[in-house]
């Protein structure tokens, strides 16, 4: 067990590109959830997987972020068109089963927008 | 949606006291989370409880689920325990967590 991974961990982008994201969770693990922190502010839900299946998304996901986990093992968040209210720490987390199962997070990939 | 108040959001107390950290939730849950998150963004999952009181070395949770409340303790805090602590419940999502914004805890040797 090597943890939930992320990368990069720090990513610093102009205002209109793209970026992505990665991240490998624990390998038994069939959920991935992605979060958004901002400074003083707690983890935010964005959208998360069951396997390659993505079942649910917030609303903060709007249509510049997209997600996928193509093979239910890793998965990707990319920003289009990034803003720089974009700027956040992109936090993933896995967990065997069902919401009850305690979740493992990565050190997660901090993203500032110029 | 499922509320959740911290309190206090920032606490620095000397090495060797009792902590409390409160967390308060709006809907009826199964389980709640503790977390505890050090500088640099790494979240480390400390409890999972939907009943009761469990304990881990230093660090006891407590939860009333009539209440809606959960406490977590820290005995004999150390300049280590530093970070912050976060409370979690389900209803984030159709199956993600609504976080609280954490408590800042600083300890001082």
């Amino acid at each position: 067990d090597t943890g939930v991974s992320q990368n990069p961990r720090h990513k610093i982008t102009k205002r209109g590109q793209n970026v992505t994201f990665r991240c490998d969770p624990i390998s038994e693990h069939n959920r991935l959830y992605w979060y958004r922190q901002t400074l003083g502010q707690g983890p935010e839900f964005l959208t998360y997987f069951q396997n390659e299946a993505q079942l649910e998304k917030s609303r903060l996901l709007s249509d510049r972020f997209s997600a996928e986990r193509p093979k239910g093992s890793f998965s990707t968040l990319e920003i289009q068109r990034t803003e720089q209210g974009d700027s956040a720490m992109y936090l993933c987390a896995s967990s065997l089963r069902a919401i009850n199962s305690p979740l493992h997070f990565g050190n997660g990939t901090r993203l500032t927008v110029t | 949606k499922n509320e959740v108040e911290q309190s206090p959001q920032n606490l620095t107390a000397q090495e060797g006291e009792f902590i409390t950290i409160n967390c308060s939730y709006s809907v009826g849950i199964s389980a709640l989370h503790w977390l505890q998150q050090h500088p640099g963004g790494g979240i480390v999952s400390l409890f999972m409880l939907s009943s009761g009181k469990k304990k881990h070395g230093r660090l006891i949770a407590t939860i009333n689920i009539q209440e809606k409340h959960s406490s977590l303790h820290i005995t004999a805090s150390h300049p280590r325990d530093s970070a912050v602590y976060i409370c979690a419940v389900p209803g984030g999502g159709a199956d993600g967590l609504t976080f609280g914004k954490g408590t800042h805890l600083i300890i001082q040797p």
